[in-house]
């Protein structure tokens, strides 16, 4: 299996300030179709998951463009430009071009 | 607006069964692929199962395969997550997911307590 590996396990941030999540996997998320399924999800406390950002770097409609995702292979990077505290919650990265599809463990990110 | 709304969770005896239930609306649902994923208490997401547009192709991840079986009914717009032999472990809220590959969509999820 596919080991996501995401860092920091918790992410403390000053309001407006930058935030940064890695997350790496043990094998190229290059598909055999092209394209690399490394997506980002935000997990608000009682909330459902929700897809911010998909295939490495496009960000959903309706989210702010403070989210942004790059990387490629096996090194990805989601950041945030200037934290609000709307942004607390739990992020995770997942890849969805192996079999079984794998989810990083999880960032915890809350305002100092 | 897409919608999806999961049900059929509940308290079951280890060894039990429960089937989950996701009525899909607002998309064209034959033409997605269906995931299941479950959030453990206190702990990450993990994938769970998934199911082609067509029905035709299913796949489990190993701690489920052999005891859970996904199915969908097109004309329903309705996908099914059936649940044997349920351990402690399997206790999850249980979300389900629109596309597979890049999981566009989440439903709220529906709890399965696995408890003596």
């Amino acid at each position: 299996d596919v080991v996501m590996t995401q860092s920091p396990l918790s992410l403390p941030v000053t309001l407006g300030q930058p935030a940064s999540i890695s997350c790496r996997s043990s094998q190229s998320l290059v598909h055999s179709d092209g394209n690399t399924y490394l997506n980002w999800f935000q997990q608000r406390p009682g909330q459902s998951p929700r897809r911010l950002i998909y295939k490495v770097s496009n960000r959903d409609s309706g989210v702010p463009d403070r989210f942004s995702g790059s990387g490629s292979g096996t090194d990805f990077t989601l950041q945030i430009t200037r934290v609000e505290a709307e942004d607390v919650g739990v992020y995770y990265c997942m890849q969805g071009t192996h079999w079984p599809l794998t989810f990083g463990g999880g960032t915890k990110v809350e305002i100092k | 607006e897409v919608r999806l709304l999961e049900s059929g969770g509940d308290l079951v005896q280890p060894g039990g069964s429960l089937r989950l239930s996701c009525a899909a609306s607002g998309f064209t649902f034959s033409t997605y692929a269906m995931s299941w994923v479950r959030r453990a208490p206190g702990k990450g997401l993990e994938w769970v199962s998934a199911i082609s547009g067509s029905g035709t192709t299913t796949y489990y991840s190993d701690s489920v395969r052999g005891r859970f079986t996904i199915s969908r009914d097109n004309s329903k717009t309705t996908v099914w997550l059936q649940m044997n032999s349920l351990r402690a472990e399997d206790t999850a809220l249980y979300y389900c997911v629109k596309e597979v590959r890049t999981a566009a969509t989440w439903g709220q999820g529906t709890l399965v307590t696995v408890s003596s």
